[in-house]
């Protein structure tokens, strides 16, 4: 098992562009999330999944939108990005036999200029 | 205030030590506590879960839970310098499923 993946790894946009974070779990867990973590902070949650086919905001939406495409697939788009969600994303998920721990992905850095 | 809350740091004990991390929140609601283990340029990791009020006991860590003082903490014995890391407390207002809250992490240093 994969775990939970996320691509790409590492982007660089200029302000005003957009850009799609995928993410894809195969443990099949329910609930999907995206956090931004800033350098020294913690985990900000931007929005998540509670099961297939709905969303909800987290503590930091503005600027996002998400899509869960299916059980294995959330994704997280930026349209018009801003230097301010310079950040390292990371997506996770959990349910079912994982219970509430969550299980991350390796995270996509992303450089907004 | 925020809901979960952890020591500032960073941490430094020297090896062999016992490094000893605490956590409160704030919603008494919180069923399941859990501390995570990141990495300098990785992603979270979970090291220990617990539920219940008491002691918790996996190797060298401990995880100590007391809901009546909303108070978690995680000691690691015989500290080792692979140890060092940033910690990250979380809570979960269920046991099955669900977001949790991050507190913001203390940074652990383990010197040789």
């Amino acid at each position: 098992n994969a775990g939970v993946t996320q691509t790409p790894k590492f982007q660089v946009l200029k302000t005003g562009q957009s850009m799609t974070l995928q993410c894809a779990q195969d443990m099949n867990h329910n609930s999907m999330y995206w956090y931004r973590q800033d350098p020294g902070m913690g985990l900000r949650l931007i929005y998540y999944s509670a099961s297939e086919g709905t969303t909800d905001k987290g503590e930091v939406p503005n600027g996002y939108n998400v899509s869960r495409l299916n059980k294995r697939e959330f994704s997280l788009r930026l349209e018009s990005a801003a230097p301010s969600q310079t950040s390292v994303y990371f997506c996770a998920s959990n349910g079912l036999a994982g219970g509430p721990t969550q299980y991350f992905g390796p995270g996509t850095r992303l450089l907004v200029l | 205030q925020k809901e979960v809350e952890q020591n500032s740091g960073p941490l430094s004990v020297p090896e062999g030590a016992i490094a000893s991390l605490n956590c409160t929140y704030s919603d008494r609601v919180s069923q399941s506590f859990f501390w995570y283990r990141q990495y300098s340029g990785k992603s979270p990791e979970l090291i220990m879960s617990i539920y219940s009020n008491g002691d918790k006991e996996d190797g060298r860590f401990t995880a100590q839970l007391n809901k009546a003082s909303q108070y978690v903490s995680l000691l690691i014995r015989d500290s080792q310098p692979s140890d060092s890391a940033t910690y990250l407390c979380a809570v979960n207002y269920n046991t099955n499923a669900g977001k949790s809250t991050f507190g913001d992490g203390t940074t652990l240093t383990v010197k040789p």
